[in-house]
């Protein structure tokens, strides 16, 4: 069975900083790339960005808004996925979900619980 | 960035109604159109891709159709188990940009 289990999340005020974790069981993680999504109190989904997988060379796509302020890495050994976040704004206040693709278009097929971040002084 | 514009944002209906929830893109994304379905503090679940390809274990009662920048997702006989919200999702560049969603309520 497919899981993925984001952690991390937390109270942070402007300015600093955040690591989440987002680990999968249940597929060979190396094959997939992985994408992080958003959404904020009451709000719509916002994609964060993506991470490819090990064929692909691991590389990364982002939103404008979190662009440079945002890192997203792997370590497929452990099956894990990481989203770092610095310099962060009230607006990055949200659940950060991760999610899988499968492969074949750039869906996202299964989501992890979501994680909430929150942003406040 | 493609802008997604979703209608209604909200939608009242009995359960048996047919129903119907639209989503524009502000240019052409072929067929690269999804669909999710959230309920209250849950994650979202793939229903739709490719515009009109049902996801595995999806119930039939749901359909979607359309190509370049007009999109329906349809449900054919509202279930109780269907009151959530739906998302689009283009995914035909990057950033891929979602609609502003539907919430779909009891009447």
């Amino acid at each position: 069975e497919v899981q993925l289990v984001e952690s991390g999340g937390g109270l942070v005020q402007p300015g600093g900083s955040l690591r989440l974790s987002c680990v999968a069981s249940g597929f060979t993680f190396s094959d997939h790339d992985m994408d992080w999504v958003r959404q904020a109190p009451g709000k719509g989904l916002e994609w964060v960005g993506r991470i490819r997988n090990k064929a692909n060379g691991h590389t990364t796509e982002y939103a404008a808004s979190v662009k440079g302020r945002f890192t997203f890495s792997r370590d497929d050994s452990k099956n894990s996925l990481y989203l770092q976040m610095n310099s962060l704004k009230t607006e990055d206040a949200a659940v950060y979900y991760c999610s899988r693709n499968p492969g074949s278009g750039s869906i996202s097929d299964y989501w992890g619980q979501g994680t909430l971040v929150t942003v406040s002084s | 960035d493609i802008q997604m514009t979703q209608s209604p944002s909200t939608l009242s209906a009995s359960v048996g109604d047919r129903v119907t929830i639209t989503c524009r893109a502000s240019q052409s994304l072929s067929s690269s159109l999804a669909w999710y379905q959230q309920k209250p503090g849950k994650a979202p679940k793939l229903l739709i891709y490719k515009a009109s390809s049902l996801e595995s274990g999806v119930p039939s009662r749901f359909s979607g159709s359309g190509s370049g920048t007009e999109f329906t997702l349809t449900i054919s006989s509202l279930q109780p188990d269907d009151f959530a919200t739906y998302h689009c999702q283009q995914y035909k560049s990057y950033p891929f940009t979602f609609g502003g969603g539907t919430k779909v309520e009891i009447k």
